[in-house]
């Protein structure tokens, strides 16, 4: 078992701002790392799978980093809308077996 | 397009009964996951298969017992439902072990 940590736990922001938080994860067990974006009352989404450290990966106004040595990944958004309120997942892979490891998520909340 | 199919929606137990959550796939993914949310708690997995006719424990496996049979259903199963199983169930699924997974919406299950 992993510790994958997220942060903040929960953020709120106006329409417009642009935001960004952290998955913290141990950098010696590192295969992936995924991005889900979950709404309430839905299943969660993918947004992204990294793999290489110094990868970027971007839709849309959601783009995301990642650092595999000192074991962080950002995730950020431009110009938040209301319809980006959800809560966003990060887990790990490890290079041991094939299980995701979920963090806790980071709640995000748009207003108009 | 199904996606992942998670059966039932919700279900009410008695603490002892016994009963089996079904997840079906119409991707031809090969890996399929058992995760339960409880909250304050990120998705914990339960149980996995890399293929049809095999399976796999996740971090949390004890008093639950999981089949795949056919490649796209993967069953899981309470032999004697606890109150400790009270919780929600998502079924995921993917191409690959690297790939993102595709959640079901979920089965909320209560035991009395």
């Amino acid at each position: 078992i992993l510790n994958v940590e997220q942060s903040p736990q929960s953020l709120h922001v106006q329409e417009g701002d642009s935001t960004n938080f952290t998955c913290s994860f141990p950098s010696s067990n590192f295969y992936a790392l995924h991005w889900y974006r979950w709404e309430t009352a839905k299943s969660p989404e993918a947004l992204f799978v990294m793999t290489l450290n110094g990868d970027e990966k971007k839709k849309g106004r959601i783009s995301a980093t990642l650092n595999t040595k000192e074991g962080y990944s950002y995730l950020y958004i431009k110009g938040s809308q209301p319809e980006d309120s959800a809560t966003y997942l990060c887990a790990l892979r490890s290079n041991s077996g094939y299980a995701l490891n979920f963090g806790k998520g980071t709640s995000l909340l748009v207003t108009p | 397009n199904a996606g992942v199919t998670q059966t039932p929606k919700f279900r009410v137990l008695k603490t002892g009964q016994s009963m089996t959550l079904l997840c079906a796939q119409d991707m031809n993914h090969e890996y399929m996951y058992w995760y339960r949310q409880d909250p304050g708690m990120g998705l914990r997995l339960i149980h996995y298969s890399v293929g049809e006719g095999t399976t796999a424990k996740g971090e949390v496996p004890d008093g639950y017992n999981v089949s795949r049979l056919k490649k796209q259903n993967f069953l899981l199963g309470l032999e004697s439902a606890a109150p400790s199983q009270t919780s929600v169930y998502f079924c995921a699924s993917s191409w690959a072990a690297n790939q993102p997974q595709h959640f079901g919406d979920g089965t909320r299950l209560s035991i009395l």
